[in-house]
């Protein structure tokens, strides 16, 4: 079965400072992968997804992710958070065949900024 | 593009009614569209999967009978929770899928008082 791990509930980081968002899968094939962002009472925006190709994903507002088999992972990153990127993020995983197959969400992070 | 809207973002209901949550893809179409539930600082759990014209797929544990899902367009999914009670109240978010991806509604926030 697919699960998704998000090791760290709660980040803390100062702003302009930068911001890795670590996540790590476990799927039989190599699954697509996403990144969402949901601000408190919001629901979910899609940051990037990864399925082919080159291994680093450029998102929106400045984020990026990098897909290692490897280490089965795929940790998101921005070189310098702003006070707005407070928010909870989650990973997800998806199978190949993505069309009407569920996502498989980890637990989240949530971020918070610091002047 | 590829803008999900859910209608009411707020509803506050008695104990015993039902309440209709409109599931809505705005600029695309989705043959396939997602309900979930939120409980606070959680993560989202996925209830069902609605298929246009055909019947939703429960996940384990949901009631689909209290729990009601219609899918009849390719933009247009509804979830009918009938006879609320409080521990229905929660954050519920539906997804549509583009093909490429899920994209998910600004979610509706249910109290049953």
């Amino acid at each position: 079965a697919q699960s998704v791990t998000q090791p760290d509930i709660h980040i803390t980081v100062s702003e302009g400072a930068s911001l890795e968002l670590r996540c790590n899968y476990s799927y039989g094939a190599t699954p697509y992968l996403f990144w969402y962002v949901q601000s408190p009472g919001q629901g979910l925006q899609l940051l990037l997804k990864y399925f082919s190709g080159d291994t680093l994903v450029q998102g929106i507002k400045g984020f990026e992710a990098e897909f290692k088999r490897s280490q089965s992972s795929f940790n998101l990153r921005k070189p310098s958070v702003h006070w707005s990127d407070a928010a909870e993020y989650f990973c997800a995983v998806g199978p190949l065949n993505f069309g009407n197959e569920k996502l498989t969400f980890g637990t989240g992070t949530r971020l918070t900024i610091i002047p | 593009g590829a803008v999900v809207s859910q209608h009411p973002s707020w509803v506050i209901c008695k104990s015993g009614t039902s309440v209709k949550i409109e599931c809505r893809s705005l600029d695309f179409q989705a043959t396939t569209m997602f309900w979930y539930r939120q409980f606070p600082k959680q993560s989202l759990m996925l209830m069902a999967t609605s298929n246009e014209g055909s019947k939703a797929t429960y996940e384990q544990g949901v009631e689909k009978d209290k729990f009601l899902i219609n899918h009849a367009s390719l933009t247009l999914s509804t979830l009918t929770v009938t006879s609320a009670h409080p521990e229905d109240s929660s954050f519920y978010i539906c997804s549509a899928d583009s093909g490429w991806a899920q994209y998910f509604g600004p979610g509706t926030r249910l109290l049953v008082l």
